[in-house]
């Protein structure tokens, strides 16, 4: 099992661009969050699905989108990069709400 | 989400020194999920704690949740050089956001 693979790992981006930053988990789990962790700071909730299909809001939802097309893959798409999510970002999935949550190793964003 | 407060926000300890964290909430907690960042890592799930009075060890640590499930603690015995990074407490993972944490650093 890879566990939770997050990629890339560094990505720079300039103003206005878009991305998509992928996560996928080989271990079957319903449950899947964004996490987004600036420096100093805690990890602060984006996104979140609870099953293919399912998707919804976090604390700071507004510039990402996501889909849950199949249990094992859970993209963030920034839509027009600013400065402010220069940041570290997170995926993590569980399988069950009473089970820990598996993150992957994260996302170094720097937008310039 | 709901969301606890941590607090010390910092503790630095010198080397075989007690270290206790704590969780506090206004509102009854389902459950509790305790987790340990190191510097430049991701977060790693140590143990979930949901019934009253609960108490769980490993190894030199122990959690503790509260009779009435509004606070509970982690508590480090003689800390070591391994223990540094920053420990999250968190309800309802993955659908709250994490606090900013309690940052130990160990003096050798």
């Amino acid at each position: 099992n890879a566990g939770v693979t997050q990629t890339p790992k560094f990505q720079v981006l300039k103003t206005g661009q878009s991305m998509t930053l992928q996560c996928a988990q080989d271990m079957n789990h319903e449950y899947m969050s964004w996490y987004r962790q600036d420096p100093g700071m805690g990890l602060r909730l984006i996104h979140y699905s609870v099953g293919a299909g399912i998707t919804d809001q976090g604390e700071v939802p507004n510039g990402y989108n996501v889909s849950r097309s199949t249990t094992e893959d859970f993209p963030l798409r920034l839509l027009s990069a600013a400065p402010s999510q220069t940041s570290v970002y997170f995926c993590a999935s569980t399988k069950a709400e009473s089970y820990g949550y598996t993150f992957g190793s994260g996302t170094r964003l720097t937008v310039v | 989400g709901q969301q606890v407060m941590q607090i010390p926000q910092y503790q630095h300890v010198q080397e075989g020194e007690d270290f206790t964290t704590y969780c506090n909430s206004s509102t009854t907690l389902s459950n509790i999920q305790w987790y340990k960042q190191r510097p430049g890592g991701h977060p790693v799930f140590l143990i979930q704690l949901v019934k009253s009075g609960e108490v769980k060890k490993q190894k030199r640590l122990t959690f503790q949740f509260g009779e009435a499930k509004k606070n509970s603690s982690l508590h480090i015995t003689a800390t070591q050089t391994t223990d540094v990074g920053t420990y999250f407490c968190v309800t309802n993972a993955g659908k709250s956001t994490f606090g900013d944490g309690t940052t130990l650093t160990v003096k050798p």
